[in-house]
């Protein structure tokens, strides 16, 4: 299957700092890349959908001023939490589709986990 | 309600045994339909992708789907140790729907040696 890289796959940072996330498409070219997260123990909520070359669309409720998305590449989309609290902290996942090879699945990335303190 | 629903478990069973896993969803619009297996601190794996109504096999995994009942189904047989994992059924409306994916709890799955 198709690989998806996501890194760092953990991260502790200070309140009030802002840490960016990368996720990339290693071997396929993704227009459209998803940001999920995912408490314990719960399923994957998705945030937002990432479009290369275009604003991100965010899911009702998420702040798209706290969790900036910036997907400049076919390969790479970044998540940036700013200001980050402890209430942040969570496993932030991101997945992308090879619409180019014409499949329908989702391969995910292996995950973040963001710890504030 | 939730549009997919998914028992968390815990599922505990002896190795060798067969598994059934399941979630019901409510929309009959979802019509491509995926398990997921995560492991603690991963990212969710691809496991069984199937379209519409159908059974699909793959190895010692069998992913049933049934439209009617709004209803469907992951086995796995001779179930090992390694098959301990979280398992998360996904369900999308259509192939453009900006490839959106509704997710059910998932299940927690143990298998004891």
């Amino acid at each position: 299957g198709a690989v998806v890289s996501q890194h760092p796959s953990w991260v502790i940072c200070k309140s009030g700092t802002s840490v960016k996330i990368e996720c990339r498409s290693l071997d396929f070219q993704a227009t459209t890349m998803f940001w999920y997260r995912q408490f314990p123990k719960q399923s994957l909520m998705l945030m937002a959908t990432s479009n290369e070359g275009s604003k991100a669309t965010y899911e009702q409720g998420v702040e798209k001023d706290k969790f900036l998305i910036n997907h400049a590449s076919l390969t790479l989309s970044t998540l940036t939490v700013t200001s980050a609290h402890p209430e942040d902290s969570s496993f932030y996942i991101c997945s992308a589709r090879d619409q180019g090879g014409g499949g329908t699945e989702a391969f995910f990335g292996q995950g973040t986990r963001l710890t504030v303190v | 309600q939730k549009e997919v629903e998914q028992d968390p478990g815990p599922l505990s069973v002896p190795e060798g045994a067969i598994v059934s896993l399941n979630c019901t969803y409510s929309n009959s619009a979802f019509q491509y339909f995926m398990w997921y297996r995560q492991y603690s601190r991963k990212g969710p794996e691809l496991l069984m992708y199937t379209y519409s109504s159908g059974n699909k096999e793959d190895g010692r995994f069998t992913a049933q789907v049934d439209k009617s009942s709004k209803y469907i189904s992951l086995f796995i047989r001779d179930s090992q140790p390694s098959d301990s994992a979280t398992y998360l059924c996904a369900m999308r409306r259509s192939y453009n729907q900006g490839g959106k994916l509704i997710f059910g709890q998932g299940t927690e799955l143990s298998v004891k040696p």
